[in-house]
């Protein structure tokens, strides 16, 4: 049973444009939220994260939106970058065991220059 | 500072064979998470560690376990390997409960069991 789900496996982009990847979840006890981006052959690293007290975080070409009601968050990246190329995965943890970070499956990101 | 530092990177086994990783997590880190990544399920958490104690653990059988030294090192096994254990197992390391969420990863042990 899959708490995190993003739906879209893949997408494409040309530079420049702006990238939108979405996710969902199931489990409404979680309370933060979280974006990691992977290169092949390194582990994931950090993004970007928002808590549900939040609709909105902003980092650089990086945001995240959070509609809790719908149970869905965004990541938007403004503008693209071949360098943005990577697997991009969302996540998710409650309170009080914030050290379970639940993870979805990914959604490989491809920046056409 | 040094990252999270996992070895092997790779390994084969044969079914009914056992396996032990090991994670070094970043100085000072004492949360260590494990995860396993296979293609299409995404990172499925296994455990967690802290301060020796496993705080959280997976949906995972009993064939997987975990453990913490007292320098925050931890190592996983497997016990009785099944084909379907041949994926790319990764170790994160955090502070403590990961304030702001951010896990630090390693760069994966893959196994493959043939």
């Amino acid at each position: 049973d899959q708490q995190v789900k993003q739906n879209s496996p893949s997408l494409s982009v040309q530079e420049g444009r702006i990238s939108i990847l979405n996710c969902d979840y199931t489990n409404s006890m979680f309370d933060y939220f979280l974006w990691y981006k992977k290169y092949p052959a390194e582990g994931p690293t950090f993004l970007i994260s928002i808590s549900s007290i939040k609709d909105k975080n902003e980092d650089g070409r990086f945001t995240v939106f959070l509609n809790k009601s719908a149970k869905h968050l965004s990541l938007h990246i403004v503008p693209s970058q071949p360098g943005d190329s990577a697997v991009y995965f969302c996540a998710a943890s409650a309170w009080p065991s914030y050290d379970k970070v639940i993870f979805g499956p990914g959604t490989s990101l491809s920046v056409i220059p | 500072k040094a990252g999270v530092t996992q070895t092997p990177r790779y390994l084969i086994k044969t079914r009914g064979q056992q396996v032990t990783l090991s994670c070094s997590p970043i100085s000072g880190h004492r949360s260590v998470s494990w995860y396993q990544q296979t293609p299409g399920q995404g990172l499925q958490f296994l455990f967690e560690y802290f301060s020796e104690t496993q705080r959280n653990k997976g949906n995972f059988p009993g064939r997987f376990s975990g453990r913490q030294f007292s320098n925050s090192r931890s190592e996983m096994n497997v016990s009785t390997l099944e084909l379907g254990d041949s994926a790319l197992y990764l170790c994160a390391s955090a502070v403590w409960a990961s304030e702001n969420g951010e896990l630090f990863f390693g760069e994966g042990s893959r196994l493959t069991v043939l």
